[in-house]
């Protein structure tokens, strides 16, 4: 299976409600990033985080990282209906070389 | 305008022809990147570029080969086109080492 791996696979919520996303991965990392990516279009970057970071913010997005658990979440504040998309974690798989190992993603459906 | 470009956006070919997609920025990065996308799984890393004289394999290179023609192009040509090469192809850049990236629009490629 892949590196980081979304949960749930899909979300459906109201408008106005509160979104959380989970990544998990298997090796060690250096950072994890989280892209969004909308129907059939290019992924735009939202947040990185270090792997010495636990948590980070920005607008109504929250990422945390727990390298002991190899989990990270991403969380979406007061959602509406134009966060509908996909979003995908990545990460780096550690070591020297470079990788970047996107999960399958979680598919968010913000009713209006 | 937009900062990484692909073309085409939308191709239609038969099995045994050959292909090229093409990317184009406008970022000035070095590091450039091809990744492929299946329906339900995440994006895989064809191949990358850390600069114009540096070309690496990635996850699943068999069947694609790539050209950095300068630093703001890199293109990616299947040889000889089969069927499970369908797939959405997105173009990537990025200005550091597993730092963020940059997606183009996607090409969409049917093989028939």
């Amino acid at each position: 299976s892949q590196q980081g791996e979304e949960d749930p696979q899909a979300l459906s919520i109201q408008e106005g409600e509160n979104a959380t996303m989970n990544c998990s991965y298997k090796t060690s990392i250096n950072n994890l990033q989280w892209y969004r990516q909308n129907s059939g279009r290019g992924l735009v970057h939202l947040i990185l985080i270090r792997s010495n970071e636990r948590e980070k913010h920005s607008g109504r997005l929250r990422v945390t990282l727990d390298t002991s658990k190899k989990s990270s979440s991403l969380l979406i504040t007061a959602s509406r209906a134009a966060d509908t998309a996909s979003y995908f974690c990545a990460t780096d798989g550690g070591g020297g070389g470079f990788k970047t190992i996107f999960g399958a993603g979680t598919r968010l459906f913000v009713k209006a | 305008d937009a900062d990484v470009t692909q073309t085409p956006r939308n191709r239609i070919t038969k099995t045994g022809k050959r292909i090229m997609l093409e990317c184009s920025q406008t970022k000035g990065h070095d590091r450039m990147y091809w990744y492929r996308q299946d329906p339900g799984l995440g994006l895989r890393l064809i191949y990358y570029s850390f600069d114009v004289k540096d070309i690496n394999k990635g996850e699943i290179s068999d069947g694609y080969s790539v050209s950095r023609q300068a630093q703001a192009k890199f293109s990616l040509s299947l040889e000889s086109a089969i069927p499970n090469q369908t797939a959405l192809y997105f173009c990537a850049t990025s200005v550091g080492f597993q730092e963020t990236q940059y997606f183009g629009p996607g090409t969409r490629l049917l093989v028939l």
